[in-house]
This record gives structure tokens, C-alpha cells and sequence, in this order.
């Protein structure tokens, strides 16, 4: 019930087109849905995030869709750029927790 | 403001060595965790804090201790080292318990 599952494990796109990166989470309860970005010998960074009561936010190139009825969660990238190729990880919370489940983690690459 | 920073960067430990790994953070959070990263194992969280002298279980705390005696800091210590504990350590502090911010990170290598 604590999984966050995600998809794909590694990603190439070319500069300009679309990343998406897909997760899955199995608890209902969870009430935060945030996305990181980490770039190699770096901590992660939070990049986005989202709640339950919305079922898509943009912010610039960024843009997280929520599928509440289906439990998914994914981030597009629009316009990829050789600059935002990293590892991403999708994470979710109940947040009277205190603890953040994350997924296993996408590496993008955008070729120029 | 440093943000969340972490000591050492790197640390090479043998087989049954022991080591602590300091964690400090100056923006007044009352959160803190530890994660380790393993390659094609996302982030996983080994222990984690709520507030000063406090402390709690996360996903994989085995082999490791901790101690929040400052609200500032979160130490985490390997008392007898194993090669399984090789790893990418990252120590991360929030306000309430959403946004996360993470140190840079500890590479240990326990040969």
C-alpha cells in the first residue's frame, strides 16, 4: 500500500520533443504528489508538485497530469532540452506522516 | 544561507568500522531526514525526525542509529560497517512535512 511505481527507467528523447515520465501509487490517503529533478553528483531538487483536488499543474515547460480515479501520476516535459537531462523521481505523502514514498527513478536524456 | 549541508562528501570505511555522518541545516525546520540511494532503487528512508529529540524508523533502518539533539542537526551513525551500506547518503530537512530539501550528499564505500 506505500508503493509509488514508476515508469520508464530510462528515457532519450531528442531536443525539442516530449518527455513523459508515468507513476503509480496505491495508497488512497496520500495527499501530496511532488516530482524532483537530480542531475548527476547532486541532491535531489523539488521541480513540481501537486494535491489530489487539482488534476493538472503547469509551470513553465513542466506539467504534472493527475489521474485520481486511476491512481497515476505523470510529468511532461514540453520542449525537452539538453539541459534538463537528469534523473526524476516521483515521490507521494500523506503528509501527517512526515514521510515521502519515492519511485524508483527515470534518467533522461535529450539529445541535442 | 547554506541550506542543508552534509560532512564528509566521501568516506572509505572497512568491514566493521564505525562512522557518523553529520547533517546540519539553518533554516529552522522542524523535519529531518536520512535517505540512501541505490542505483535503480530510488530514494529510501532510513530514519527520520519530527523534532528535537525525536526520532523514528523509516523504511530501512538496520545497521544504522540516530540522534537529533539540536534542532539544527541529524546525525546518523554505522556502528559496525558491512558492504551493503556502500552507498549514496542524503540527508534532507523540511518545515511541514512536504517540501524537502536536500543536502548534497554522503559516498560511502565500505570495502
Amino acid at each position: 500500500q506505500q508503493q509509488v511505481k514508476q515508469s520508464p527507467q530510462s528515457l532519450i528523447v531528442q531536443k525539442g520533443g516530449i518527455s513523459i515520465i508515468n507513476c503509480a501509487y496505491e495508497n488512497t490517503a496520500f495527499d501530496y504528489f511532488p516530482w524532483y529533478q537530480q542531475f548527476p553528483g547532486k541532491g535531489p531538487a523539488l521541480l513540481i508538485a501537486i494535491r489530489p483536488d487539482v488534476s493538472e499543474k503547469k509551470e513553465g515547460r513542466f506539467t504534472i497530469s493527475f489521474n485520481k480515479s486511476a491512481k497515476q501520476f505523470s510529468l511532461h516535459i514540453m520542449d525537452s532540452q539538453p539541459g534538463d537531462s537528469a534523473t526524476y523521481f516521483c515521490a507521494a505523502t500523506l503528509t501527517v506522516t512526515g514521510k515521502l514514498i519515492f519511485g524508483q527513478g527515470t534518467t533522461l536524456q535529450v539529445k541535442p | 544561507n547554506a541550506g542543508v549541508t552534509q560532512t564528509p562528501k566521501f568516506r572509505v570505511l572497512k568491514t566493521g568500522q564505525s562512522m557518523t555522518l553529520l547533517c546540519a541545516q539553518d533554516m529552522n525546520h522542524e523535519y529531518m531526514y536520512w535517505y540512501r540511494q541505490d542505483p535503480g532503487m530510488g530514494l529510501r528512508l532510513i530514519h527520520y525526525s519530527v523534532g528535537e529529540g525525536t526520532t523514528a524508523k523509516g523504511e530501512v533502518p538496520d545497521g544504522y542509529n540516530v540522534s537529533r539533539l539540536k534542532k539544527q542537526n541529524f546525525l546518523l551513525g554505522l556502528e559496525s560497517a558491512a558492504p551493503s551500506q556502500t552507498s549514496v547518503y542524503f540527508c534532507a530537512s523540511s518545515y511541514v512535512a512536504d517540501t524537502q530539501y536536500f543536502g548534497p550528499g554522503t559516498r560511502l564505500t565500505v570495502l
